[in-house]
């Protein structure tokens, strides 16, 4: 199974801040990298597929970048919904793996 | 709207069996490919199983292989998964969730709200 591993684990930041989230692969994926965020008690929502395609409805202030085995989120400026818990996931290879998740969290 | 509702959760003693259950609406449902991704409370996302449009491939994570039966039945717009002899470390909210494929892409971009499994004595 292909392993992710995100960096950090978690993080705090302020409103308006410019947030950097990596994740990396155990082997090479491709593209094949999709972003969640998940807020408390919610279901996890899609943010980006195939590394930096942004998924209809979200907003512009997240990016995604990468391919290979290294891939990072950015949001832009951080805004006071942003605040939740993000997880990377490859869907290079079954079984599809998700990362650790970083937990973004308001300083 | 896309709608996803699970339903089947519950407490059930180590060994035992449950089925759960997702009903779909707002899309037409025998197009995608569905998943189910568990979560323990408070940690991170496990894929579980995963089925093509019409069933009949099946995918499921090698935790849950032989254990559990995932299918689907289309004209009643439902997913469902069958969970036998049950441990405790198969506690966690079980989300149904669709592909945005025909094909099993393993991407997600639809999840219903989660059932929370209790697998304890």
């Amino acid at each position: 199974d292909i392993q992710m591993t995100q960096s950090p684990s978690s993080l705090s930041a302020s409103v308006g801040d410019r947030v950097t989230i990596t994740c990396r692969a155990s082997q090479t994926i491709s593209s094949s990298l999709n972003w969640y965020h998940q807020k408390p008690g919610k279901a996890p929502d899609l943010l980006i597929y195939a590394a930096s395609n942004l998924q209809t409805g979200v907003p512009s202030r997240f990016s995604g970048s990468g391919s290979g085995t290294d891939f990072t989120l950015t949001i832009s400026s951080l805004q006071p919904e942003d605040f939740a818990t993000y997880y990377c996931q490859q869907s290079y290879s079954q079984p599809p793996t998700f990362g650790q998740g970083t937990k973004v969290e308001i300083k | 709207e896309v709608q996803l509702l699970e339903s089947g959760g519950g407490l059930v003693q180590p060994g035992g069996s449950l089925r759960l259950s997702c009903a779909a609406s707002g899309f037409t449902f025998s197009n995608y490919a569905m998943s189910w991704v568990r979560q323990v409370p408070g940690k991170g996302l496990e894929w579980v199983s995963g089925l093509s449009t019409g069933g009949s491939t099946t995918y499921y994570a090698d935790s849950v292989n032989g254990r559990f039966t995932i299918s689907r039945d289309n004209s009643k717009k439902m997913l469902y998964l069958h969970m036998n002899t049950l441990t405790a470390e198969d506690t966690a909210i079980y989300y149904c969730a669709k592909d945005p494929g025909r094909t099993t892409q393993w991407i997600w971009d639809y999840w219903g709200q989660g059932t929370l499994v209790t697998v304890s004595s």
